[in-house]
Order: C-alpha cells, then structure tokens, then sequence
C-alpha cells in the first residue's frame, strides 16, 4: 500500500536558518505529492504540490522536488521566520483512490527569534 | 469567501454516548472528505463524498461510524456508542473537482475526547 515517512520531529531553528524537512514514499505507478501546513490552532492548509516526477513545488518561500528515483519530496527554505513555526507534514495521492490522501506523522518546527 | 467550518470544535463524550460532529464545506464544492487524526499523528481517511453519494467508506474504523450528506452540502458524521479509542480531532476537507488529484481544503476540526 502506499505510505509516507517523515523525519522525526522537533525541529529547533533560529531565525534566518536554512530548513529540510525530509519526506521519503512509497508507492506503486506515479503519486501526487503535497505538503500541508498546520499552524497553531488552525485547519490543514495546501502549502504546495508536484504532480509528476522533476516538477517542483513552490511557495511562500518553501519548495520541494518530486524525485521518483529516490521516493522523495524533500522541503527546503533558505530563510525561516518564526512565523513558519508550524506542524508540516507530507502527503500523497495514488491511483485509483486518487482522491484519499495518505498523510506522514508530520514534523513540528519551532522557529527562534 | 469562508472556508470550510466544524462544529463543534470541542467535544466531551461519557463513553457509551453517541455523538453527531457537523462539517459545511466550502460552497459549490461536489467532493467532501473526512480525516480522523490521533494525537501525534498524521490525519488518516474515513470517507468521501461526491455531491450526496458516499463512494468511499473504507476508512470508517467500524460500524459503529456512520457519516452522510443527503443534499450535496453539509455532512455529518455520526459515532454510536463512543468509546475511549475514538478520541482523536476529526478533520473535514472539500474540494472544488470530483476528478484526479485535488487541492482538499481542510476546516479547523473537532476534537473529541470520550472519558
């Protein structure tokens, strides 16, 4: 089936520090990928996608690449802000269920002024 | 315009009871989904819904969680008889399309704790 593993949490950053968070998948033909943000005491919110294999997904500063070779869709930013502090957690669609997503257990972030 | 809503946002169950958690979705949205979310974890699938039609119910842990959305619109779902596993945030998430991979919009969520 298909599965989504992230990299373990917390992570503590200052303020203008260089961020990854790693996600790895798996699954069978050609998944969706997403990243979703959670800020404190908000809903779920799309950061960013990749439908196919190369595409990279871009926004509010943050991206990611779907690379098929290695399973991944790792989350970079070159500059965090303490506003980014946030539960981020990756995420994929797949095949026939292309509508459910299969979520990551998600890693917290903690941005120091 | 307003986003997808849940009410209540808090709930306290005495195990045994049956509770009813409400979602509207964004309007004008044909596929709403539902997200159970255990402390520490990622959101997990229970069901879906295109317009009124249930076409996905293989998430639901049991029989005793029932969920529907008779018009096409709001959704409800529905525990019977609570018990202390089923604490957990239920998330509720729309989207615009009924095919291939779709951006979900997610509401804050209710949480439930059964004691």
């Amino acid at each position: 089936g298909n599965s989504v593993t992230q990299m373990e949490g917390p992570v503590t950053l200052s303020e203008e520090a260089f961020l990854t968070i790693n996600c790895t998948y798996t699954a069978t033909g050609y998944p969706s990928l997403f990243w979703y943000v959670q800020y404190p005491g908000e809903g779920l919110q799309l950061l960013l996608k990749a439908t196919k294999a190369d595409d990279k997904g871009s926004n509010k500063g943050f991206e990611a690449t779907y690379r098929k070779e290695t399973t991944s869709f790792h989350l970079e930013k070159g500059s965090v802000q303490v506003s980014d502090s946030a539960v981020y957690f990756c995420a994929l669609t797949n095949g026939g269920s292309n509508y459910k997503l299969t979520f990551g257990k998600g890693t917290l972030l903690t941005v120091n002024p | 315009g307003a986003g997808v809503s849940q009410s209540p946002r808090y709930k306290v169950a005495k195990r045994g009871q049956d509770v009813a958690l409400r979602c509207d979705p964004i309007s004008g949205h044909v596929s709403l989904f539902w997200y159970q979310q255990a402390l520490g974890q990622g959101p997990e699938f229970l069901t879906y819904f295109q317009n009124e039609a249930q076409l996905d119910k293989s998430g639901l842990p049991s029989d005793r969680f029932f969920a529907e959305r008779p018009e096409g619109s709001v959704s409800t779902l529905k525990i019977q008889r609570t018990q202390q596993e089923d604490s957990a945030v239920y998330l509720c998430a729309s989207s615009l399309s009924s095919g291939g991979p779709r951006d979900q919009y997610f509401g804050p969520g209710t949480r439930l704790l059964v004691l």
